[in-house]
């Protein structure tokens, strides 16, 4: 298994501006990934992050807005750009890797946009 | 596509009586499928994993869950709910055959009452 931590753990922000949050892994994982989980909801997958390649986004979801690094195995980071109330969520970052959908997920990122 | 379908949103039990969350899902092949438990404020963690060996799965905390391909099912089951097991949980199933890529069901809150 992997444990993953997050940083920031919570954050208000002002619309227009931008945050970088931080994802570590305490083990090389082959993939990241990155989720939005709004208020009351599921989980809704933004990206996947492969070391030396760009990341992978999911429909509705696009590089200017939700840059993402993945400078190694352990590390990787997203950043939510010119920010508006409705980016108001929870940012979850997830490692794998074995193949078989197991995933070890982070504690999240409580994000408020005002 | 892959898909599952969380059938209630909400559960509510009394402590010491048995816990039935249910999960359907759609595949084109035989999946992997996953439990997720999310308590208030924390990450996720895994409950159980089906990965086509035995179709009853143990898991942590007392859960099991049975992997039935007939009614396309993966219903979550405990037979004494605890209180500390108040929590959303997500039927979760792998994308595609060999990959750690996730969807995940819409969640069902479960509440257990004293």
């Amino acid at each position: 298994s992997a444990v993953i931590s997050q940083k920031p753990s919570r954050d208000i922000c002002q619309r227009g501006t931008s945050l970088t949050i931080q994802c570590q892994v305490d083990s090389q994982v082959t993939m990241m990934f990155w989720y939005r989980q709004q208020p009351g909801q599921s989980l809704t997958l933004i990206a996947t992050a492969n070391q030396g390649s760009e990341a992978t986004y999911e429909s509705g979801f696009v590089i200017d807005k939700f840059p993402i690094s993945r400078p190694n195995l352990t590390f990787s980071t997203l950043t939510v750009s010119n920010m508006s109330p409705e980016d108001s969520s929870i940012y979850l970052c997830s490692g794998g890797g074995t193949g078989v959908g197991e995933q070890y997920f982070g504690p999240g990122t409580r994000l408020t946009v005002t | 596509a892959q898909s599952v379908t969380q059938l209630d949103s909400h559960v509510s039990v009394s402590e010491g009586t048995p816990v039935l969350l249910r999960c359907n899902y759609s595949s084109s092949y035989s999946p992997s499928l996953f439990w997720y438990v999310q308590h208030p404020n924390k990450g996720l963690q895994l409950l159980l994993k089906y990965t086509s060996a035995a179709t009853l799965v143990k898991g942590i905390n007392g859960f099991e869950a049975e992997f039935k391909k007939s009614e396309t099912s993966f219903h979550l089951t405990k037979p004494s709910a605890h209180m500390s097991d108040a929590a959303e949980y997500f039927c979760v199933v792998s994308e595609g055959y060999n990959t750690d890529k996730l969807i995940f069901g819409t969640g069902t809150r479960l509440q257990v009452f004293p």
